[in-house]
This record gives structure tokens, C-alpha cells and sequence, in this order.
């Protein structure tokens, strides 16, 4: 049973680009969740999917923001015209119905410089 | 605003003494929590969930939950120099199908051999 993985593990881009990390969560996990973590920080809801559906957004989602999983199964975050203030971990989790207990993957470290 | 509190740290504390993590929380409606441990640069690993009144063990590690303080703590046993980490408190948001977590800033704790 491998864990949640994520790609790519860094990233660094320019301002003004657009940037889309992968998600691919533990293997049956119907549930998955993106967080952001800035230093010193804890992590911060972005969104979650059930199955293919996208159930829950927190208001940090900017229009600029958004996220797919288009099957179920893997998911995409993709940021447009990226900004300095969106430098941080992207972190992805996911959970098996019907607990609630999320399991992080290594994520994406974004700079942007 | 549904906040999770957490003392910063740094915790010290030698090698095989018990280590004590608090956390409070404001939504009074949740029901679920979790602690987590995140070494430097790495992502957060699951250590214990808990949802009812009590202690709940498993290994060295035993978390506490009283919900009518709307409080939470981890107790590490035999601390090793290994569990030196910052450890996460998240709390599930209590809205309808909700499966937000609210993390703390976490407390990093430092075992001294």
C-alpha cells in the first residue's frame, strides 16, 4: 500500500506563470483534500473532492485557483498569473470513507520568484 | 473564525521524560481531532486521532480529549531524541458535511539526550 504521492516535489517559477501540481492519493482513498502550509504555520484548508466531486472550497481558493479530479482518482491544483504570496507547501491528503483521518503526502514546495 | 491554539514552543524536555502537548479549540461543535507530527521539511504524519472524552493510548504516545474545556493534549512517554518534531493539533470543522481541518501552529518539541 503506497502513500499519497505528489508531483512535482519542487517547483520554482517566475511571476505571472501558471503552475499545476498532481496529487495521487492511497489507492481506494475516495476522499482527497489540497492544504497549504507556510512557514511557521500550520497547514490550510484549500479544497476537498469526494469521488469526482468537489464538495468544499475555503475562501484562500482565489478565482486564480483550481483544482480538478476528474475521475476520482488523481487530482490537479493548478495556479494562474502566480504571485509571490503563493510561494509555500502545497500539500495533499486523502481518507477512505467512512473515516475521517487524513494522510499527507510529501508535497509540492512552490517558489516563486 | 474557527481557531486552534497552540503553545509555540519550544518544549525541552530530556530524554525518557514525559513530553505534554496542549491544544485548544473553539468550535465547540467538532468532533473529531488529530495530532500530527512534521519533522523540518518534511510533510505531516498522523499520530493519533481521537473523538471521544478520554484518553486514548497507543504506544508511548496517549492523547487526552475534554470537550466540555474544548481541550486536547498529547502525552509522549519515554521521549527519545527521534520524536524531536513540531506536532499539529486539527480539529474537523463541525459544519455539515465538513471535513475541513482547522491545524494549529504547532509546538516544536526538542528531546535532549
Amino acid at each position: 500500500d503506497t502513500g499519497v504521492s505528489q508531483d512535482p516535489r519542487h517547483k520554482i517559477t517566475k511571476r505571472g506563470q501558471n503552475v499545476t501540481f498532481r496529487c495521487d492519493p492511497i489507492s481506494e482513498h475516495n476522499r482527497l483534500y489540497w492544504y497549504r502550509q507556510t512557514l511557521g504555520q500550520g497547514p490550510e484548508f484549500l479544497t476537498y473532492f469526494q469521488n469526482e466531486a468537489q464538495l468544499e472550497k475555503s475562501r484562500l481558493l482565489s478565482d486564480r485557483f483550481s483544482a480538478e479530479r476528474p475521475k476520482g482518482s488523481f487530482s490537479t491544483l493548478e495556479i494562474q498569473r502566480t504571485e509571490q504570496g503563493d510561494s509555500a507547501m502545497y500539500l495533499c491528503a486523502s481518507s477512505l470513507m467512512p473515516t475521517d483521518a487524513q494522510y499527507f503526502g510529501p508535497g509540492t514546495r512552490l517558489t516563486v520568484t | 473564525q474557527k481557531e486552534v491554539e497552540q503553545n509555540s514552543g519550544p518544549l525541552s524536555v530530556p530524554e525518557g521524560a514525559i513530553a505534554s502537548l496542549n491544544c485548544t479549540y473553539s468550535d465547540r461543535g467538532s468532533q473529531s481531532f488529530f495530532w500530527y507530527r512534521q519533522y523540518s521539511g518534511k510533510s505531516p504524519e498522523l499520530i493519533m486521532s481521537i473523538y471521544s472524552n478520554g484518553d486514548k493510548e497507543d504506544g508511548r504516545f496517549t492523547a487526552q480529549l475534554n470537550k466540555a474545556s474544548q481541550y486536547v493534549s498529547l502525552l509522549i512517554r519515554d521521549s527519545q531524541p527521534s520524536d524531536s518534531a513540531t506536532y499539529l493539533c486539527a480539529v474537523r470543522n463541525s459544519g455539515a458535511g465538513s471535513y475541513q481541518l482547522t491545524f494549529g501552529k504547532g509546538t516544536k518539541l526538542s528531546v535532549i539526550p
